[in-house]
């Protein structure tokens, strides 16, 4: 199986700064005939399921704020919210569908300073 | 609107069996994957199993080791996940969830809580 790490597990921004979560596969996750990297970001809120806001590594979903991005490609990945709001404070899990089972990142949590 | 509900989450004892559903509507059911992952306490996601959309093709995460049986309804757009000889360990919410392309999941239901326990 893949294993992705996430880091760190936790951070505490202030509003309006940066927050950073970088994710790392155990093995490539870029297929070479598509230059595709099969990699998801989710944020879930406490009581709530996870919400996708980017799938192939950097393609916000429909609705998800500008301020979240995606970059990274092969084994390492970067997810940026470039100001962060306070409804922004969730729990944040990387996956990786280049094969099964689906794996996912331990979650990293981001709060506010 | 797309939405995912499940039901069939409840106190279990080590040993026994409980049958979850998840409900689909706001879109064609038949023609997409589904999965159930699951969240125990305080802990992080973990993919449980998946089925094909005409249900032909299924598989099973390792810790699974038989005693789950994903099974899916297009007829009444339900998905199930029949579980067995449950486990302390199993406690979790489990979700079922959309799957999207080649595997990724969009949305996600909100989750049936199973308490595997004496």
């Amino acid at each position: 199986d893949i294993v992705m790490t996430q880091s760190p597990d936790s951070l505490a921004v202030s509003l309006g700064e940066r927050a950073t979560i970088d994710c790392k596969s155990s093995q490539s996750i870029l297929y070479s005939f598509n230059s595709k990297s099969y990699l998801a970001w989710y944020q879930q809120k406490p009581g709530q399921p996870p919400k996708l806001l980017i799938s192939w590594a950097s393609t916000r979903e429909s609705g998800v704020p500008d301020r979240f991005s995606g970059s990274g490609s092969g084994t390492d990945f970067t997810l940026t919210i470039s100001s962060l709001q306070a409804e922004d404070v969730a729990v944040y899990y990387c996956q990786q569908y280049y094969s099964s089972p689906q794996t996912f990142g331990q979650g990293t949590k981001v709060e506010i300073k | 609107e797309v939405q995912l509900v499940e039901s069939g989450g409840g106190l279990v004892q080590p040993g026994g069996s409980l049958r979850l559903s998840c409900a689909a509507s706001g879109f064609t059911f038949s023609s997409h994957w589904m999965h159930w992952v699951r969240q125990g306490p305080g802990k992080g996601l973990q993919w449980v199993s998946h089925i094909s959309g005409d249900g032909g093709t299924i598989t099973y995460a390792d810790f699974v080791e038989g005693r789950f049986t994903i099974s899916r309804d297009n007829a009444k757009n339900t998905l199930y996940l029949q579980m067995s000889g449950l486990r302390a360990e199993d406690t979790a919410v489990y979700f079922c969830a959309r799957g999207i392309g080649s595997g990724y999941f969009d949305p996600w239901g909100q989750g049936t809580l199973v308490t595997v326990s004496s």
